[in-house]
């Protein structure tokens, strides 16, 4: 079985632009999640979907928003890119069911010029 | 509310030495928890879980975990360390009655000393 892959693996974003990050889980899973990583504030929990609704959310402005499709795919967006957006950004997915294990992805490295 | 936290932000061994990387669980509930290992510019690889149904939990590459209540703990061990055990450690609760969220803790660099 394939594990999750995220896309692109590396991005450069100038400050002001917005981004899109995509993320494919594993075939069957219907949980995404996204998770912001950096090295002041280690790993925070942006947003959880479920069969393309939004089913928890972390604490996160308004600028960070996501979905997922059908196919159980999701992109997270990033608009009005700050500085401090700077992190590696991991997509994880999980079975069917609450409070399983989560696989992770290799992540995409984001870095705010 | 659920949170884990990690005591020692690094660790070092020496190769065959025993692991010990220390993890402590806040929880009003009966906590679902987590090890997770993270290698340099990868994602994140699931070690093992506890999810109530034993006390004592063995993972891949010969980790193990042991919930203790009366602790509040679930530290994670290895009898002998290889140097491919180097790598950034985090432990993680799941939280919500609902979903797959999960929260870590900040995290312990090991290195193995050959």
């Amino acid at each position: 079985k394939a594990g999750v892959t995220q896309t692109p693996r590396y991005l450069i974003k100038t400050r002001g632009q917005q981004v899109t990050l995509s993320c494919s889980p594993i075939s069957g899973h219907r949980s995404v999640s996204w998770y912001q990583q950096t090295p002041g504030q280690g790993l925070q929990f942006l947003f959880e979907y479920f069969s393309e609704t939004q089913r928890n959310k972390g604490n996160f402005p308004g600028r960070f928003s996501g979905r997922q499709f059908s196919n159980s795919r999701s992109e997270m967006n990033v608009s009005t890119l700050e500085l401090g957006d700077s992190a590696l950004y991991l997509c994880a997915s999980s079975p069917q069911g609450a409070r399983t294990e989560a696989f992770f992805g290799q992540g995409t490295r984001l870095t705010v010029v | 509310a659920q949170s884990v936290t990690q005591l020692g932000s690094h660790v070092s061994v020496s190769e065959g030495a025993l692991v010990l990387l220390r993890c402590n669980y806040s929880s009003s509930v009966p906590p679902y928890l987590f090890w997770y290992v993270q290698y340099p510019n990868q994602g994140l690889q699931l070690l093992l879980k506890y999810t109530s149904a034993a006390t004592l939990v063995k993972g891949i590459n010969g980790f193990e975990a042991e919930f203790k209540k009366s602790e509040t703990s679930f530290h994670l061990t290895k009898p002998s360390a290889h140097m491919s055990d180097a790598a950034e450690y985090f432990c993680a609760v799941s939280r919500g009655r609902t979903g797959n969220q999960f929260y870590f803790g900040t995290g312990t660099s090991l290195t193995v000393i050959p």
